[in-house]
């Protein structure tokens, strides 16, 4: 079993569609969880960083963690085409954040 | 924000050749950094720790000598790929830590450098 299982999609949604991206995780040791943005041949940049159970809102995006069933959602309202990309989640143990896990990544694609 | 910024963006050369590429912190000083692969459609997949002043940490399967790591200074650290062949071909990105924000605080990346070997 992988320690982080991330749908790679592809998902497609029309604009102004809320999206809803997951991610589970194997090791409950895991304590701080990132959701992070990849645009085509760009590194990766963070959007949401979070290390506790509930909600983190940040404009149009929200992270929510379950620390309970190990699952991490990523929720983006009125999308826009420019939300198009691949969202990574990532997760640490947390101390000395060395040992980050990626998801495979959900490529998503949001239709004007 | 914290910027990490990767050179070159772009690396087409022959079978053989050494490639090096840096990374920098622009705005901050980075007692570590990160090296990545990443195949297309694949997540990212950690190469090595690398510590300034100190040597890098390598992940298991990775070879030492083939992909060297240098972390001279708080803001460099560079990769270089001796004699690269077609199967080193591959997206490489960089990532660092802002030293004074401590140790519980997310990873910033570089733009990643696209190594093509023919």
């Amino acid at each position: 079993q992988k320690e982080v299982e991330q749908d790679p999609g592809p998902l497609s949604v029309p604009e102004g569609a809320i999206v809803s991206l997951n991610c589970t995780y194997s090791n409950s040791a895991f304590q701080y969880f990132m959701w992070y943005r990849q645009y085509s041949r760009k590194g990766p940049e963070l959007l949401m960083y979070t290390y506790s159970s509930g909600n983190k809102e940040d404009g149009r995006f929200t992270a929510q963690v379950d620390k309970s069933s190990k699952y991490i959602s990523l929720f983006i309202r009125d999308s826009q085409p420019s939300d198009s990309a691949t969202y990574l989640c990532a997760i640490t143990l947390g101390y000395n954040n060395n040992d980050m896990r990626f998801g495979a990544g959900t490529r998503l694609t949001v239709k004007p | 924000g914290a910027v990490v910024s990767q050179h070159p963006s772009r690396v087409i050369c022959k079978s053989g050749t050494s490639v090096k590429i840096e990374c920098r912190s622009l705005d901050f000083q980075a007692t570590t950094m990160f090296w990545y692969r990443q195949f297309p459609k694949q997540s990212l997949m950690l190469m090595a720790t690398s510590n300034e002043g100190s040597k890098a940490t390598y992940e298991q399967g990775v070879e030492k000598d083939k992909f060297l790591i240098n972390h001279a200074s708080l803001t460099l650290s560079t990769l270089t790929v001796t004699s690269a062949h077609p199967e080193d071909s591959s997206f490489y990105i960089c990532s660092a830590r802002d030293r004074s924000s401590g140790s519980n605080q997310p990873q910033h990346f570089g733009d990643g450098t696209r190594l093509s070997i023919l």
